[in-house]
């Protein structure tokens, strides 16, 4: 069974431009997290997407942003990217609230 | 936001040892779980407690979901060099909406010079 997949694994932006980055969950999982992860922070809760709707969001600017398609498959968005923005952004997925959650191996995100 | 207090920071293990680490927070959690992450990967999963009292293990690891629902432990037993690394406790609290974790800082396993 495949875990949680997690495409890019690194990527190199400039401040200024916006950078997507994309999360497969494990098949059946129909909620799917996102998590910001930096030396300074820790791990921080970005958002929840349950079936398609977003059901938490953490205390981040409006220029990170996610959807959720059909399969369950999720996308997080930044724009306007900053240098504070390079961090490692951790993809989870569960089946259902408070089921056992499984964490991606990251996309690192560097801003120059 | 909410916060776990997670303790040691970072501690030095022989080869054979026993260590342990724990996390505490004031507010009541539903679920505890326990996460190894080595440098440049993604936390992986090692225990999940659902219940008060709990005490589960996995290889030479055991967790506890304490009795106040406030507290969760992660022993370690006859530690080996393959166990260095960055270990987190997670939480759902009891009133979290969905999957929102919240995190420890993290205890930091390091080999003994």
């Amino acid at each position: 069974k495949a875990g949680v997949t997690q495409t890019p694994r690194y990527l190199i932006k400039t401040r200024g431009q916006q950078v997507t980055l994309s999360c497969s969950p494990i098949s059946g999982h129909r909620s799917v997290s996102w998590y910001q992860q930096t030396p300074g922070q820790g791990l921080q809760f970005l958002f929840e997407y349950f079936s398609e709707t977003q059901r938490n969001k953490g205390n981040f600017p409006g220029r990170f942003s996610g959807r959720q398609f059909s399969n369950s498959r999720s996308e997080m968005n930044v724009s306007t990217l900053e240098l504070g923005d390079s961090a490692l952004y951790l993809c989870a997925s569960s089946l259902a609230k408070g089921n056992t959650i499984y964490f991606g191996e990251g996309s690192w995100l560097t801003v120059v | 936001g909410q916060q776990l207090n997670q303790s040691p920071q970072s501690m030095f293990i022989q080869e054979g040892e026993d260590v342990s680490m724990n996390c505490t927070s004031s507010s009541i959690f539903n679920t505890w779980l326990w996460y190894k992450q080595d440098p440049g990967e993604g936390p992986v999963l090692l225990i999940a407690l659902y219940k008060a009292g709990e005490l589960t293990s996995n290889g030479r690891l055991t967790a506890q979901f304490g009795i106040t629902r406030k507290d969760s432990f992660l022993n370690i037993s006859a530690s080996i060099p393959s166990d260095v690394g960055i270990y987190f406790c997670a939480g759902l609290p009891i009133k979290a909406a969905g999957n929102k974790l919240t995190f420890g800082g993290g205890t930091r396993v390091l080999v003994k010079p």
